[in-house]
């Protein structure tokens, strides 16, 4: 059973509006939580990483946010561009352990 | 965190032939993780690969269809061996920083993908 879910699986948004994406987790002992955006074709490149006792970061329209009592965490884009069409994955990480939990991911289309 | 050059970038190939693919770090790294991405799907991690060691493979993933080499600090190479039509697939190699303390905080960086058609 994967313990980072993802939702939506996917969604289209117009350009210049904004989008929140939700990632909940069962990873237990947690350490950090990481959101990537992969582009088609592509590796996945890092927007941001939080650690237990951080509840928001922001990487210029990205800005992720952590609840680890609920274990959930978002990321909202802001004003968003036709470059935002990507999937963005959710990926926590162990205590103590080097490997990564991916979720599915949110395809994200941005329209014109 | 470090730049990994990673190629081929896709290849079409016939079945029952190989496919190594290699890639280059731009800095020393402890851990190096090769992972595959089946369409829509998510990464799934395939092995991970330390210098001068075997590497360790997940549940599913078998040594003989994919060696791995890490010959030194900058550099691995997985080979798809004996190709089908069900390797066909994205198939990624990532890097953690040399210390493990520093990795746990800082992004994995991975490299821009192999594009794997098997005909």
């Amino acid at each position: 059973k994967n313990q980072v879910e993802q939702s939506p699986q996917s969604l289209i948004i117009l350009e210049g509006k904004n989008c929140t994406l939700q990632c909940n987790y069962t990873v237990s002992p947690f350490s950090n939580l990481r959101w990537y955006k992969q582009d088609t074709g592509r590796g996945p490149v890092s927007l941001t990483i939080m650690t237990f006792s951080e509840n928001t970061k922001s990487n210029g329209r990205y800005t992720a946010t952590l609840d680890a009592d609920t274990k959930q965490s978002s990321l909202h884009i802001t004003a968003s561009q036709l470059s935002d069409s990507a999937s963005y994955i959710c990926v926590v990480t162990y205590s103590n352990d080097y490997k990564l939990s991916f979720g599915a991911g949110t395809t994200v289309t941005v329209r014109a | 965190s470090a730049v990994i050059s990673q190629k081929p970038s896709r290849d079409i190939c016939q079945r029952g032939t190989s496919l190594t693919i290699q890639c280059q770090v731009d800095s020393q790294v402890t851990m190096m993780f090769w992972y595959r991405q089946q369409p829509g799907q998510s990464l799934t991690l395939i092995a991970t690969a330390n210098q001068g060691s075997e590497a360790t493979y997940e549940s599913g993933f078998v040594i003989d269809k994919f060696p791995i080499s890490r010959p030194n600090l900058t550099f691995s190479t997985l080979t798809v061996s004996n190709l089908s039509p069900e390797d066909s697939s994205i198939y990624l190699c990532s890097a953690s920083p040399p210390t493990g303390g520093t990795a746990l905080k800082n992004g994995y960086t991975f490299g821009s993908g192999t594009r794997l058609t098997v005909v």
